[in-house]
């Protein structure tokens, strides 16, 4: 089985400090995402990469930034955090072989900043 | 702007019940349409897929009905049983590997025993 890891699963941080969210794949997946997850709003694409080096933005990239040096290794940054950014993130990885379109979800880091 | 409008946001079934939840889309170049599941601490994993080739999809007690005439599908989980507690997320997307995922708003599902 494909295994998305992320590195926390719980983060408490103050107000300006920059964080470091990470996420590995072991499967060798071209394409990697991170999603935030919020009651009521569902999940919401942040960035996403379709291989190393290369980044897009997401729906909501204001207040991050990304960085995939390694094809199995996508980390999310928040160059400034802020109480809004408290939320639960997902990391998730995907092939770009045909028929097969699904995601696989880390299980999430809950980052709380006060 | 949301694509993917999920609804209900929650719902109670009782254990032997038909669980239902649907969702519509916009965008009609959307022709890949997953259902995911999460447990609470868990991140989502992947339940069923469609493509708009077929009307239905079933796999064990779980069905997706398409209607692409209304922009319409739809999880049916038959004889819901309390270990299916748990919050559904529909999506859709392009059939690309180039593409992404556009998800509902999220289906909190409690079945009571």
């Amino acid at each position: 089985d494909v295994k998305v890891t992320q590195s926390s699963r719980y983060l408490v941080k103050r107000t300006g400090e920059k964080v470091f969210l990470e996420c590995v794949q072991d499967m060798d997946h071209e394409n990697m995402f991170w999603y935030r997850q919020d009651p009521g709003l569902g999940l919401r694409l942040i960035y996403f990469s379709y291989d190393v080096k290369m980044k897009e933005k997401g729906d909501i990239p204001e207040g991050y930034s990304v960085s995939r040096e390694k094809k199995e290794r996508f980390s999310l940054i928040l160059e400034s955090a802020s109480t809004n950014q408290t939320s639960m993130y997902l990391c998730a990885s995907r092939t770009t072989g045909a028929d097969n379109y699904g995601y696989t979800f880390g299980s999430g880091t809950r980052l709380t900043v006060v | 702007q949301q694509q993917v409008k999920q609804s209900p946001q929650s719902l109670i079934v009782q254990k032997g019940g038909i669980s239902i939840i649907n969702c519509a889309y916009e965008n009609t170049a959307f022709d890949y349409f997953p259902w995911y599941q999460q447990f609470p601490g868990k991140g989502p994993a992947l339940l069923i897929a469609i493509r708009p080739d077929v009307s239905e999809k079933k796999e064990g007690r779980f069905t997706i009905s398409f209607n692409k005439s209304a922009k319409q599908f739809s999880l049916h989980i038959m004889d819901s049983q309390p270990g299916d507690s748990a919050t559904y997320f529909c999506a859709a997307s392009l059939n690309s590997g180039y593409s992404t995922l556009t998800f509902g708003k999220g289906t909190m599902l409690l079945v009571s025993p």
